[in-house]
């Protein structure tokens, strides 16, 4: 399995906390991605990193933020958690090249009450 | 817009008998297709991808997926299905030149003993 810790793995959170969650690879791959999961949604793109300082926006990006300081982590930030961002969050990572796959983390389960 | 579609949401067969899990597209370009198989409480392996070339490519665990580019499809297959295959399948797609990776919103199949 590729290198890839999220953390925390689980979490229980109060309506307007700020939460940061955190995504590590140990695979020095160049783009990491940020996607929730939700029944019916399959998966949507929160945010994307194409590099260190490098990051753009996917279709639910709204409510979240994102930092990569370093090649090797990529933090998702919910500035003030709502619970509509109760959800289970995945962190993915691939290699330069578009016809490279994504790997992924085993995901953190967050709730928003 | 750029879309991929699964038509079915729950896929049912019995062990031994061949497996189907459909996917179709409607991505501009030539993209790359990507499956993904999910466990419960996991993030998602990739099993295989269609570039070029090859209709038939051949994955992991004895899966294979057959491309159409006449329908937009990308159909995910195995001769004999096993109890253990039972999971979660994510069909995706990547523009050439793009960042971004569309997903489907998932089958659920389940190999009946």
């Amino acid at each position: 399995d590729a290198g890839i810790t999220q953390s925390p793995r689980h979490k229980v959170t109060e309506t307007g906390t700020p939460v940061t969650l955190r995504c590590h690879q140990t695979e020095n791959h160049r783009y990491m991605y940020w996607y929730r999961q939700d029944p019916g949604h399959g998966l949507r793109l929160i945010h994307y990193s194409y590099g260190v300082k490098d990051t753009d926006k996917g279709e639910v990006s709204d409510g979240y933020s994102v930092s990569r300081s370093k090649t090797e982590d990529f933090l998702l930030t919910l500035e003030s958690a709502t619970s509509s961002q109760t959800s289970v969050y995945f962190c993915a990572i691939s290699e330069a090249g578009e016809n490279q796959p994504q790997h992924f983390g085993d995901g953190t389960r967050l709730s928003i009450l | 817009a750029q879309s991929v579609a699964q038509p079915e949401d729950q896929v049912n067969v019995a062990e031994g008998n061949p497996l189907t899990v459909k996917c179709t597209y409607s991505v501009s370009g030539n993209p790359y297709l990507f499956w993904y198989v999910q466990y419960p409480n996991r993030g998602l392996q990739f099993l295989l991808k269609y570039i070029t070339g090859d209709n038939l490519v051949k994955g992991s665990y004895g899966f294979e997926a057959e491309f159409n580019k006449s329908q937009t499809s990308f159909h995910l297959k195995k001769p004999s299905a096993l109890v253990s295959d039972s999971a979660l399948y994510f069909c995706a797609v990547r523009r050439p030149r793009g960042n971004q990776f569309y997903f489907g919103t998932g089958t659920s199949l389940t190999v009946i003993p």
